[in-house]
């Protein structure tokens, strides 16, 4: 597989437990905020997203929480499966500018 | 069915050579990026393209050279001027509004032997 990933905080959790994984973004004016999901050798995935005119969005098995007072972004993940196994990233959008995180691995274990 | 996809998977160059990765998409997305992603660090930008015949580069275009000659195309040539091409390609899409989602393909495996 891929060697994307390499050095990259780890979170792991017990399968169907409850996983959140945080993201810091660095530019106030940001206006729309993106989850992706990247398996190993694979292209990124969408998971949700969010605008900054809203607080909390939910989707399924999956909340994003903006908080933009501390320019903080967080992804829950209610009872983790061994698919959702992989490395998350989130993504700052203005404009047509996308700036992304390094990501964060999620192990999940039997 | 709808989508981005690119061109070879793995790919192996020998110094000193250039070689062009391919990115087709049937999204009729007005907007094509390419990315480059390395270990433990997030992707970055090297060049995008919002219309046909138009495109500016990004954070790390040294090195790169792209071309848009039709809406669905937006191949990434790595020419032998990048000195570190070893990485991870990631082609995108998106539409040209305020949607902001980005529809990535599979991602093209380049190492220089």
């Amino acid at each position: 597989g891929e060697s994307v990933g390499l050095h990259l905080p780890t979170l792991s959790v017990q399968e169907g437990d409850n996983s959140i994984i945080n993201c810091a973004y660095s530019n106030s004016a940001s206006d729309y905020f993106i989850w992706y999901k990247q398996e190993s050798g694979k292209g990124p995935q969408f998971i949700i997203d969010i605008r900054s005119n809203m607080d909390k969005r939910q989707g399924q098995r999956v909340t994003v929480l903006l908080n933009k007072t501390v320019k903080h972004l967080s992804l829950q993940i209610a009872a983790t499966q061994p698919g959702d196994s992989a490395v998350y990233f989130c993504a700052e959008t203005y404009g047509q500018n996308f700036v992304f995180g390094p990501g964060t691995r999620l192990s999940v274990l039997p | 069915d709808g989508g981005i996809t690119q061109s070879p998977k793995y790919l192996f160059r020998k110094e000193g050579q250039n070689v062009t990765l391919s990115c087709e998409q049937n999204l009729n997305h007005d907007a094509m990026y390419w990315y480059r992603q390395d270990p433990g660090q997030g992707l970055r930008l090297i060049y995008y393209s919002q219309i046909v015949n138009d495109f500016q580069k990004g954070d790390i275009a040294e090195g790169y050279s792209v071309s848009r000659e039709k809406k669905e195309s937006f191949p990434l040539t790595v020419t032998s001027a990048q000195k570190n091409p070893t990485a991870f390609y990631l082609c995108a899409s998106s539409t040209y509004s305020n949607t902001g989602e980005l529809f990535f393909g599979e991602g093209s495996r380049l190492t220089v032997l």
